[in-house]
């Protein structure tokens, strides 16, 4: 079975440009999240589908990121325009049940630099 | 503020000694707790976690123990082995209803075992 996976693995753009990452979560998880990591920080989440519903968006930092996930399978997340402080790396990770805690896998993760 | 600390940035070990990887919360609502691994270039893995209602889970070469009146918890690795050099994330599991959840993690320690 596929594990997480995410694309482009790299991205380096320069300050105000857009930046799409894409996130294909495990077939038949239902749950979504996102998460980023700036350099030697804690990986902080920054939202949650359910299906194709955001659930929970509260930690996304501003109104520069918007994400979707288009009919409940891969998700996207989109930085317009990026910022300085928006480099790192953004993780995505999927489950099968919601509500109570239940594992989440990862993907490799999207390291984003920008410039 | 940081809900979940991990205050050792980094931790060196010889081959075959014990590594205990400490994470202290702040949260006493949390009622699970995990412990992720991390290689370089991946996302984090699944290592073990341990609920609110136990002091201890053990799992192969691996300890997780919980003390909820000091809000802090423990990782074990007896014996330690090369390949255990990774960083290792403490997390919480932050539930607060419905569908809605999200884990909380430290910054994270790394851990390096010299043969």
């Amino acid at each position: 079975e596929a594990g997480v996976t995410q694309f482009p693995s790299h991205s380096v753009i320069e300050k105000g440009q857009t930046v799409t990452l894409r996130c294909d979560p495990i077939s038949g998880h239902d749950n979504l999240y996102w998460y980023r990591r700036v350099m030697g920080k804690e990986i902080k989440f920054l939202l949650h589908f359910v299906k194709e519903s955001k659930q929970d968006e509260s930690g996304m930092p501003n109104n520069r990121f918007l994400a979707e996930r288009t009919g409940g399978t891969y998700s996207t997340l989109k930085v317009q325009p990026a910022e300085l402080e928006d480099s790192g790396v953004y993780f995505c990770a999927s489950s099968q049940v919601t509500g109570t805690y239940n594992e989440q896998f990862f993907g490799p993760g999207t390291r984003l630099t920008v410039l | 503020d940081q809900q979940v600390k991990q205050n050792s940035p980094s931790l060196s070990v010889q081959e075959g000694r014990i590594s205990i990887l400490n994470c202290d919360y702040t949260n006493s609502m949390f009622d699970y707790f995990l412990w992720y691994k991390k290689y370089p270039a991946e996302g984090p893995t699944f290592l073990i976690s341990i609920s609110s209602i136990k002091d201890k889970n053990e799992d192969g070469r691996f300890t997780v123990f919980l003390n909820k009146s000091a809000k802090h918890l423990s990782l074990h690795i007896v014996p330690s082995q090369p390949g255990d050099s990774a960083v290792y994330f403490c997390a919480a599991w932050n539930y607060y209803g419905g569908s809605q959840g999200n884990l909380i993690f430290g910054k994270g320690t790394k851990l390096s075992v010299k043969p």
